[in-house]
C-alpha cells in the first residue's frame, strides 16, 4: 500500500469548514484513497473513499487532485463532535484487505 | 451501517491471568476479521488476521502463543491474551470487512481497554 503523509494536528473553529490534507505521491493506479476517523477511546469510523473523482456523502467531501498524488477531506461545517484523529489510507479497493494506519491528523474543533 | 461489537469494553486483570476478548459482526457474516492494538497516543497496529475455519495469520513480532485467536463462526472471533503482563495493557480493536458493501469499508468494533496490574 502507498504511504501517506498528513499533518500531525490541526485546529478548526466550530461551524467552519475543516480541510484535512493528505499526500500520497506514490499511489498506484488501482489504489483508492480512504478516510477514517477515530474519536477518543472508540474504534475507527469509515468516512469516505474515492479513486479518481471527487466524492461527497452525508459526512464529508473528498477532493482528489488530477494526478492523484494528494487529496483533501472536507468537513463542511465542523462541530465539536468532529474532534478526532483522521486517518488517510491508500490501498487497493478490496474489502478483504487489512488497513494500515499511519499517524493521522488530530483535528481539534474549538468553540 | 453494519455493526461490530466487542466484549468486554474494558477489563482489569492481575498479571499472569488470561483474558478473552470477543468480536462479533452483528448483522453480517465475516470470514475474515482483523485484530489491532493501540497504545496511548499511538496509531493502530495490526496484530493478526483471523480466518474462519483456519489458522490466524500473525504480523511480525506478535507472539501467536501469547495472543490466541479463534474464529469459530462467521460472526465471532475471539482474542485471548494468555499470561497477561502490564506491557500488554492496551486498547484492542477488531474490524470486519463488509464484502460488497457500499464503499467496501471495514467496520470496527468499539474497542476493549485492557489494564493488567
Amino acid at each position: 500500500d502507498a504511504k501517506t503523509t498528513q499533518p500531525t494536528s490541526m485546529d478548526c473553529a466550530e461551524g467552519r469548514a475543516a480541510n484535512l490534507p493528505c499526500n500520497h505521491s506514490t499511489i498506484s493506479g488501482n489504489e483508492y484513497v480512504y478516510w477514517y476517523r477515530q474519536i477518543h477511546s472508540q474504534g475507527p469510523q469509515y468516512i469516505i473513499h474515492g479513486l479518481k473523482n471527487n466524492e461527497t456523502n452525508e459526512m464529508a467531501s473528498l477532493i482528489i487532485t488530477e494526478d492523484r498524488k494528494s487529496s483533501t477531506l472536507i468537513l463542511p461545517h465542523a462541530t465539536l463532535r468532529d474532534t478526532a484523529v483522521y486517518y488517510c489510507i491508500v490501498r487497493v479497493g478490496n474489502a478483504g484487505n487489512m488497513l494500515t494506519f499511519g499517524g493521522g491528523t488530530r483535528l481539534m474543533v474549538k468553540p | 451501517g453494519a455493526v461490530v461489537s466487542q466484549h468486554p469494553s474494558w477489563v482489569i486483570c492481575k498479571s499472569g491471568t488470561s483474558v478473552k476478548i470477543e468480536c462479533r459482526s452483528l448483522d453480517f457474516q465475516a470470514t475474515t476479521m482483523f485484530w489491532y492494538r493501540q497504545f496511548p497516543k499511538q496509531s493502530l497496529m495490526l496484530m493478526a488476521t483471523s480466518n474462519e475455519g483456519s489458522k490466524a495469520t500473525y504480523e511480525q513480532g506478535v507472539e501467536k502463543d501469547k495472543f490466541l485467536i479463534n474464529h469459530a463462526s462467521l460472526t465471532l472471533s475471539t482474542l485471548t491474551v494468555t499470561s497477561a503482563h502490564p506491557e500488554d495493557s492496551s486498547f484492542y480493536i477488531c474490524s470486519a470487512p463488509l464484502r460488497g458493501g457500499l464503499g467496501n469499508e471495514q467496520f470496527f468494533g468499539p474497542g476493549t481497554r485492557l489494564t493488567v496490574l
